[in-house]
This record gives C-alpha cells, structure tokens and sequence, in this order.
C-alpha cells in the first residue's frame, strides 16, 4: 500500500490566489513527520515546511502553512498569495519513527504551474 | 555549514557500459547517506541508504549498486547499464539522530540517459 499519497498530478492556480496541495499518508506508528519539498525545473529539492505528529498546532512557514488533520491523516500544503516562481513540482514526504535508515518515503508529487 | 556535491551533472552513456556516480558532504560527521532515483514527471523512489561507513541497504533489487568507501562519500554503481536505469539520481544526507523533524538534504541531481 502506498505510504503518501498525492492525487493531484497537476494543478493550475491564478498569481496572487491560494493553492492546496493535497496529501494524505499511510502509518501505524505513532510517532512520525511530515515534510513538503519543492522542486523547481531545475531539479533541486527545497524544503518547505515539517509538521510533526504530535505537533498541535499547524505548521507556518511564511507563505507555506500545512493544514495537518491528524485523524484524516491528511497533511495538505497551504500557499497564500501564489507567485509565479511557485510553478514547480511538490512533494509530501513521512518519516516514521521507527523508519530504517531513518529514511523520508516520499508521494507522486503534484505540479503546481502558476498563471499570471 | 553542511554542503553536499553530487556529480557529475549530465551523463550520457551507451546500454553495457558501466557506471559511477559520486556524492560527498561537507560540514558534518557520520551522516546517513541515501540515494533516490526520479523518473520523468515521478516521484523519488529510495534505492540505497546507509548508516555508516561500508554499511549499504538496497530497497529495490535491480541493476544497481552502492558503496560508502569513507564517512562522507557516497557512491553509486552499475556494471552494466540498461535502458531502464535512464532518470534522474538524487543524493541526500540527514542527521544521524533518530528523530522524526530530522530534514533531508538533496544534491543538485545527476540526470543520467542510457541510449
């Protein structure tokens, strides 16, 4: 079974509109996290934002909030105020407490493209 | 600060013939070390981790192997290439601690096209 899913392979958002970027996840553990990552053409994986599993409160960063329902288990990413260098690729990932190698198992990813 | 290289950039190489791609960090000792491979317009798919020097883990059987001759050095192998070991190549490194807020940082990628 997929550990992260991410249904949306494409999405179109209008500048200066918000966008969701949906992710739900697959875990027994616990304790475990959650991290989105941005990855423009150019290849390179940007971190956004983390939220843990015992976080209470929703996770910010800047323009990037994370809309964490624990109980869904979905971890949907948040950006306000969209820009056009937010056309990417965006990946959810986990961490399970007891992951080996401490490893991140990431999702499909969803392309974000930004129109002006 | 912690710094990672992944080279090289580009690689071009014919089907059978072999290949080698290297990743070091800089800035920090007895990091995990891991290697993800991303196939056009895909996610990252894990094939080796490790946690210490000589200490590889393979996720997917395939073509490929690895190798952590020193505490920072990260390599990636094939013998022989196939068609299908076409994509994009991803290093990254993460803390060793065993905590769950732990990042992982990604080298700048190797995109690699067996012909």
């Amino acid at each position: 079974a997929q550990k992260i899913t991410q249904t949306q392979p494409g999405m179109f958002v209008q500048e200066k509109e918000a966008v969701t970027l949906d992710c739900t996840y697959d875990t027994s553990d616990q304790s475990y996290g959650l991290f989105w990552y941005k990855q423009p053409s150019s290849g390179e994986m940007i971190f956004l934002i983390y939220q843990g599993s015992y976080d209470e409160q929703n996770a910010t960063e800047g323009r990037y909030s994370l809309n964490f329902q624990k109980a869904r288990k979905s971890a949907n990413l948040v950006i306000s105020a969209s820009q056009l260098g937010d056309s990417a690729m965006y990946f959810c990932a986990m961490r399970e407490e007891f992951s080996a190698g401490n490893m991140l198992t990431f999702g499909g990813g969803t392309r974000l493209m930004v129109k002006p | 600060s912690q710094t990672i290289h992944q080279w090289p950039a580009t690689l071009v190489q014919p089907v059978g013939s072999p290949l080698s791609l290297e990743c070091t960090v800089e800035g920090t000792s007895n990091p995990n070390l891991y290697w993800y491979r991303q196939a056009a317009g895909r996610g990252l798919q894990l094939l080796f981790y490790s946690v210490g020097i000589g200490q590889i883990s393979s996720e997917v059987p395939q073509n490929l192997s690895a190798s952590r001759p020193q505490d920072r050095q990260f390599i990636l192998s094939s013998k022989k290439l196939l068609l299908s070991d076409s994509g994009f190549y991803l290093c990254a490194w993460s803390a060793w601690e065993l905590a769950t807020n732990e990042k992982l940082f990604f080298g700048s990628g190797t995109q690699l096209s067996v012909l």
